[in-house]
């Protein structure tokens, strides 16, 4: 089974602190992407990769940048955290192309 | 650019109904169409992915049907259980771009 995975579960983190978010997948993905989710305003993809060392814009990269070393980990960066940045963040990975996409369980990030 | 539509929002039904989950795209020229079940609080889950060249695709009760045509994909889900309560969510991808979801239908299973 594929499995993606994320560092924490829960997060609490003052307003201006720098935060890590981290992904690892263990199906030799190509390409991974970091979301956040809303209530209301559904998935918002921020950024994604389709190879080591790539990266590229979503549509909310504003506040965020991420990292790609090594094939099976993407990292969401925070680095100066605001409360509008408290919520859901979601990590998923897909082959190369038209195939299946899996998410990992999650990250509910609050920044008081 | 590609927008993905899921109505109704929400949506009730009584266990055992047969029902039907609506999703629709407004480019219909698709590389594969996905669902996918979320749990609150819990990440998203892949249920079934319709390729382009495929009309559906079923696993267990479910039944996924993509009418490319029509920019519709449906999902059907039989004799339905408690469990099944959760929000489902459909994505078009075209190429190997980032899959465009819809918001999602939040289903209840009232025993």
């Amino acid at each position: 089974d594929v499995k993606v995975t994320q560092s924490s579960r829960y997060l609490v983190k003052r307003t201006g602190e720098k935060v890590f978010l981290e992904c690892v997948q263990d199906m030799d993905h190509e390409n991974m992407f970091w979301y956040r989710q809303d209530p209301g305003l559904g998935l918002r993809l921020i950024y994604f990769s389709y190879d080591v060392k790539m990266k590229e814009k979503g549509d909310i990269p504003e506040g965020y940048s991420v990292s790609r070393e090594k094939k099976e980990r993407f990292s969401l960066i925070l680095e100066s955290a605001s409360t509008n940045q408290t919520s859901m963040y979601l990590c998923a990975s897909t082959r190369g192309g038209p195939y299946e996409q899996y998410f990992g369980p999650g990250t509910r990030l609050t920044v008081t | 650019k590609q927008e993905v539509t899921q109505i109704p929002a929400a949506l009730s039904v009584p266990e055992g109904e047969n029902l039907v989950l609506n999703c629709s795209f407004t480019d219909s020229a698709i590389y594969n169409l996905q669902w996918f079940r979320q749990d609150p609080g819990k990440g998203l889950t892949s249920l079934l992915l319709i390729q382009s060249s495929q009309r559906e695709q079923t696993s267990g009760r479910l039944n996924a049907s993509l009418d490319k045509s029509s920019g519709r994909s449906t999902l059907y889900i039989a004799a339905s259980q408690p469990g099944d309560s959760a929000t489902y969510l459909c994505a078009s991808q075209r190429g190997n771009t980032p899959l465009v979801f819809g918001k999602g239908t939040r289903l209840s299973v009232i025993a």
